[in-house]
């Protein structure tokens, strides 16, 4: 059973463009959430979406940030207009159908905006 | 979410001393879970604790959630360099009751 893919794993971008983060979740997992880590410090709460659904969208910033999550493919994690403070490890969680208190994360998207 | 504070930030051990970090909360938790963090990797859920002092051992690992269910430690017996990584704390909260409320992380070092 696969785990929570991410891609890519490493992503450079300028001041001004746009970056897209994608997640696949584990095979029957169907809860999505979104975590941003600053270096040196713990993860931050982002996004949490269900298929077609974002539940929970209290840890996006309100511009240039948005995440969703289609019927087929992957969640995306789209950040328009990047700065320097957008540089970070994004990591991407899953959980099963059936809620649980046990979210597998991802390998993480590093993005250098430079 | 309910912020919970990590204490100490940073820990040098010598390989076989054992290492402790403590979680800390001034409300309530529902629950409290537990992560480790390699160097340039990813969180690997390592246990959840939910009901008022509970202890729950892994090996070397011991974690206790506190009689209050406010704090929680997770304390390393006879270090070795494999156990090197960031511990972070964490409970569940949010709208939707699925949100992850992470500490700052303990980072371990240890000498060989």
């Amino acid at each position: 059973n696969a785990g929570v893919m991410q891609n890519p794993r490493h992503l450079v971008r300028r001041r001004g463009q746009e970056a897209r983060l994608r997640c696949s979740p584990m095979k029957g997992h169907s809860h999505v959430y979104w975590y941003r880590q600053l270096p040196e410090e713990g993860l931050k709460f982002m996004v949490y979406l269900q298929k077609e659904n974002i539940i929970d969208e209290s840890g996006m910033p309100k511009e240039r940030f948005s995440a969703e999550f289609p019927k087929e493919g992957p969640s995306i994690l789209r950040i328009q207009q990047v700065v320097r403070g957008d540089s970070a490890a994004y990591f991407c969680a899953s959980s099963p159908r059936l809620v649980t208190d046990t979210q597998y994360f991802g390998p993480g998207t590093r993005l250098t905006v430079l | 979410g309910q912020q919970v504070m990590q204490i100490p930030q940073y820990q040098h051990v010598q390989e076989g001393e054992d290492f402790t970090t403590y979680c800390n909360s001034s409300t309530t938790l529902s629950n409290i879970q537990w992560y480790k963090q390699r160097p340039g990797g990813h969180p690997v859920f390592l246990i959840q604790l939910v009901k008022s002092g509970e202890v729950k051992k892994q090996k070397r690992l011991t974690f206790q959630f506190g009689e209050a269910k406010k704090n929680s430690s997770l304390h390393i017996t006879a270090t070795q360099t494999t156990d090197v990584g960031t511990y972070f704390c964490a409970h569940q909260s949010g709208n939707a009751g699925n949100m992850l409320t992470f500490g700052g992380g303990t980072r371990l070092m240890v000498k060989p």
